[in-house]
C-alpha cells in the first residue's frame, strides 16, 4: 500500500516539446506530492509540490496535474529545453515520510 | 532554508574495510533525517531514518548502521563493506512544519 508507480521509465522529446510523466499512488492518507529533479551526480533538489485540496499547480514552465479519485498525479514540462534533460521523481506521502517513484531519465533534444 | 552538507564526496574502499559517512544540517532545528542509496540508473532506497537524537529506524535490513549523535548530525556506518555497498549515498532533512525533504549532494561510495 505505500507503492508509488512511475512511468515512462525514460522518455525522449524534442527542444519545445511537452514531455508528461506520469505518478499512481496506492495509499489514500498520503496528502503531499512533490516532484524532485536530479541531474547526473548531484542530490535530488525539489521542483514543485501539491496537496489533494487542488487539482493543478503551476510554476513556471512546470505544471503538476492531480487526480485525487484516480490516486494519479502527473508533471508536465512546457517548451522543454535540453537543459531539463534530467531524471525525475515523483514521491507521495505525509507527515515528513516519502515514498518515492522509480524515476523518469527525460533527454530533450536540441 | 536547510542546507544539508554530505561529506566525503567520493570514496573508494576495499571490500572489508569500515565505513563513515556524515551528513549535517544548517538551518532549521529537530529535523527528520534520512539515509537513501541510489543504485546506478535506479531509484530511492531508504536505509534510516530518525525523528531525534539517537532515535534511529531502519528499513532495510544490512550490514549498515546510523547513528545521530547530535540534533543535525546523522552518520552512516559499516563494520565491514561488501561489494553490493557500492552506491549513491543521500542524506535528506526535514524540518520546519511542512512534508519536504531536503537532500544534501551525495557521496558517491565504490566498494573494490
Amino acid at each position: 500500500q505505500q507503492q508509488v508507480k512511475q512511468s515512462p521509465q525514460s522518455l525522449i522529446v524534442q527542444k519545445g516539446g511537452i514531455p508528461i510523466i506520469n505518478c499512481a499512488y496506492e495509499n489514500t492518507a498520503f496528502d503531499y506530492f512533490p516532484w524532485y529533479q536530479q541531474f547526473p551526480g548531484k542530490g535530488p533538489a525539489l521542483l514543485i509540490a501539491i496537496r489533494p485540496d487542488v487539482s493543478e499547480k503551476k510554476e513556471g514552465r512546470f505544471t503538476i496535474s492531480f487526480n485525487k479519485s484516480a490516486k494519479q498525479f502527473s508533471l508536465h514540462i512546457m517548451d522543454s529545453q535540453p537543459g531539463d534533460s534530467a531524471t525525475y521523481f515523483c514521491a507521495a506521502g505525509r507527515r515528513r515520510a516519502l515514498t518515492f517513484g522509480s524515476g523518469t531519465r527525460l533527454q530533450v533534444q536540441p | 532554508s536547510q542546507t544539508i552538507h554530505q561529506w566525503p564526496a567520493t570514496l573508494v574502499q576495499p571490500v572489508g574495510s569500515p565505513l563513515s559517512l556524515e551528513c549535517t544540517v544548517e538551518g532549521t532545528s529537530n529535523p527528520n533525517l534520512y539515509w537513501y542509496r541510489q543504485a546506478a540508473g535506479r531509484g530511492l532506497q531508504l536505509l534510516f531514518y530518525s525523528v531525534g537524537i539517537g532515535q534511529i529506524s531502519s528499513e532495510v535490513p544490512q550490514n549498515l548502521s546510523a547513528s545521530r549523535p547530535q540534533d543535525r548530525q546523522f552518520i552512516l556506518s559499516s563494520k565491514k563493506l561488501l561489494l553490493s555497498d557500492s552506491g549513491f549515498y543521500l542524506c535528506a532533512s526535514s524540518g520546519g512544519p511542512g512534508d519536504t525533504q531536503y537532500f544534501g549532494p551525495g557521496t558517491r561510495l565504490t566498494v573494490l
